[in-house]
């Protein structure tokens, strides 16, 4: 597995300010991947941020919302534009390891936007 | 495209009872298949997965599943429920034929323990 680390870990944000949320790997690795999990549901991807190429994003979600760095091969961040009180959910980082098929995950940052 | 069915949103089990959460999958390729828990206020923690070979895959924490091709299913199972295993379970599965490998998750089974 990996160690990955998350900053912040929590925050309270005023609507319409941006935050930016960061993602540390203690090993190389090329594919990184952005959850999100609503209160009460399930994660739902944001996008995949592999190294050397432009962050792919899922339906429903856009760069201008939620872009993407991903400088290297251990760092990535994730910016959450514009923010409203729906964005109020915990976003996660993962990392594909072994082949990349299996994830392993971050310990989130749980956001909350008044 | 993938999808996953967890039949139950909450389950309660006692303690030292059976833990059984029911995953089915949709997949028109040969699935990846996981589960993932979530204790309160903590991200996800990979309990075991299923990629090729033997059928029945044992995780941590004495949780084991079994891929049934036939019935596209994974269901999660533990003998002896302990006090520790409350949390939210997830299982997910991924393209095995691609190499994206995405993830799509279940809505997840809320686990309690009765003493």
């Amino acid at each position: 597995s990996a160690v990955i680390s998350q900053k912040p870990s929590r925050d309270i944000c005023q609507r319409g300010t941006s935050l930016t949320i960061q993602c540390q790997v203690d090993s190389q690795v090329t594919m990184m991947f952005w959850y999100r999990q609503q209160p009460g549901q399930s994660l739902t991807l944001i996008a995949t941020a592999n190294q050397g190429s432009e962050a792919t994003y899922e339906s429903g979600f856009v760069i201008d919302k939620f872009p993407i760095s991903r400088p290297n091969l251990t760092f990535s961040t994730l910016t959450v534009s514009n923010m409203s009180p729906e964005d109020s959910s915990i976003y996660l980082c993962s990392v594909g390891l072994l082949r990349g098929e299996t994830q392993y995950f971050g310990p989130g940052t749980r956001l909350l936007v008044l | 495209a993938q999808s996953v069915t967890q039949l139950g949103s909450h389950v309660s089990v006692s303690e030292g009872a059976l833990v059984l959460l029911r995953c089915n999958y949709s997949s028109s390729v040969p699935p990846y298949l996981f589960w993932y828990v979530q204790y309160p206020n903590q991200g996800l923690q990979l309990l075991l997965k299923y990629t090729t070979g033997a059928t029945l895959v044992k995780g941590i924490n004495g949780f084991e599943a079994e891929f049934k091709k036939s019935e596209t299913s994974f269901h999660l199972t533990k003998p002896s429920a302990h006090m520790s295993d409350a949390a939210e379970y997830f299982c997910a599965v991924s393209d095995s034929r691609g190499n994206d490998y995405k993830l799509s998750f279940g809505a997840g089974t809320t686990v309690t323990v009765r003493a």
